[in-house]
C-alpha cells in the first residue's frame, strides 16, 4: 500500500534558521507530489506541487522542494525561516491508477522570534 | 470567488446517532474529496467524488458514505456514530481530478459523546 511518511512531527526552530523537513513516499511508479501548510486557525493551503520537469520546484512565501526520485524523497526547504513559518506542514502524494492522494500525518514546526 | 463552503462548523452528536454533512465547492469545481482529520492519525482520505460519481474511497467502514449533486454540492453521511468518530472533516474541492490541486474548506468539528 502506498504510505507518505514524514520523520519530524514536531520542529523547534529560532527565527533565520534553515529549515529542511522530510518527506519519503513509498510507490514506484509515477508520482504527483504536494506540500500543504495549515497556518494556525487557517484552512490547509498548497504550498508547492510537484508533477513533471524541474525536480527542485519553487513555492510560495521563499518555500522549494526537491523531487529524489532514487530516494523516493521530496523535502521541504526554506534557507531562512520567519516568525509566520508556525505551521503544520503536510507532504501528500497522489500516485497509482486510482489517484488517491495519500497525506503525511504532518509536521508542526515551531519559530521562536 | 467563494471558497469551499462546508456546513456547519461544529456539531455535538452522541453515539448511535447519525450525521450528515454538506460541502459546497468553489464554483465551477467538479470533483471534491473529504478528509477525516484527527491528533494521532493526521489526515486520512474518506472518499472522492467527480461529476457524482465516486472515483475513490478509503480504508474505512461502510457506516461512512457520501454523495455528490449535479451542482457539484457533496454531502458525507455518518450513521452509527462511535466515539472514535470525533473528528474534524475536511472537504476539499478540485477543478480538475488529474491535477488533484485541492482547496480546502475550514472543516467540520464533530464531537461524539
Amino acid at each position: 500500500a502506498q504510505s507518505v511518511s514524514q520523520h519530524n512531527h514536531h520542529v523547534i526552530l529560532s527565527e533565520a534558521a534553515s529549515l529542511e523537513l522530510g518527506c519519503n513516499y513509498s510507490y514506484g511508479g509515477t508520482v504527483n507530489l504536494f506540500w500543504y501548510v495549515q497556518y494556525p486557525g487557517q484552512h490547509l493551503q498548497l504550498l508547492l506541487k510537484y508533477f513533471s520537469g524541474d525536480p527542485l520546484v519553487k513555492g510560495i512565501k521563499g518555500f522549494e522542494a526537491e523531487f529524489i526520485k532514487s530516494k523516493f524523497s521530496f523535502n521541504l526547504r526554506k534557507p531562512s525561516v520567519q516568525w509566520s513559518d508556525t505551521a503544520e506542514y503536510f507532504c501528500a502524494v497522489n500516485a497509482g491508477r486510482d489517484d488517491k492522494i495519500i497525506f503525511g500525518k504532518g509536521t508542526r514546526l515551531h519559530i521562536l522570534p | 470567488k467563494a471558497g469551499v463552503t462546508q456546513t456547519p462548523r461544529y456539531l455535538i452528536k452522541t453515539r448511535g446517532q447519525q450525521v450528515t454533512l454538506s460541502c459546497s465547492p468553489i464554483s465551477g469545481h467538479r470533483s471534491v474529496s473529504w478528509y477525516q482529520q484527527t491528533p494521532g492519525q493526521g489526515l486520512q482520505f474518506l472518499f472522492e467524488y467527480f461529476s457524482e460519481t465516486q472515483r475513490n474511497k478509503g480504508n474505512f467502514p461502510g457506516r461512512f458514505s457520501g454523495r455528490q449533486f449535479s451542482n457539484s454540492r457533496s454531502e458525507m453521511n455518518v450513521s452509527t456514530l462511535e466515539l472514535g468518530d470525533s473528528a474534524l472533516y475536511l472537504c476539499a474541492s478540485s477543478p480538475d481530478p488529474a491535477k488533484n490541486i485541492q482547496y480546502f474548506g475550514a472543516g467540520t468539528r464533530l464531537s461524539v459523546l
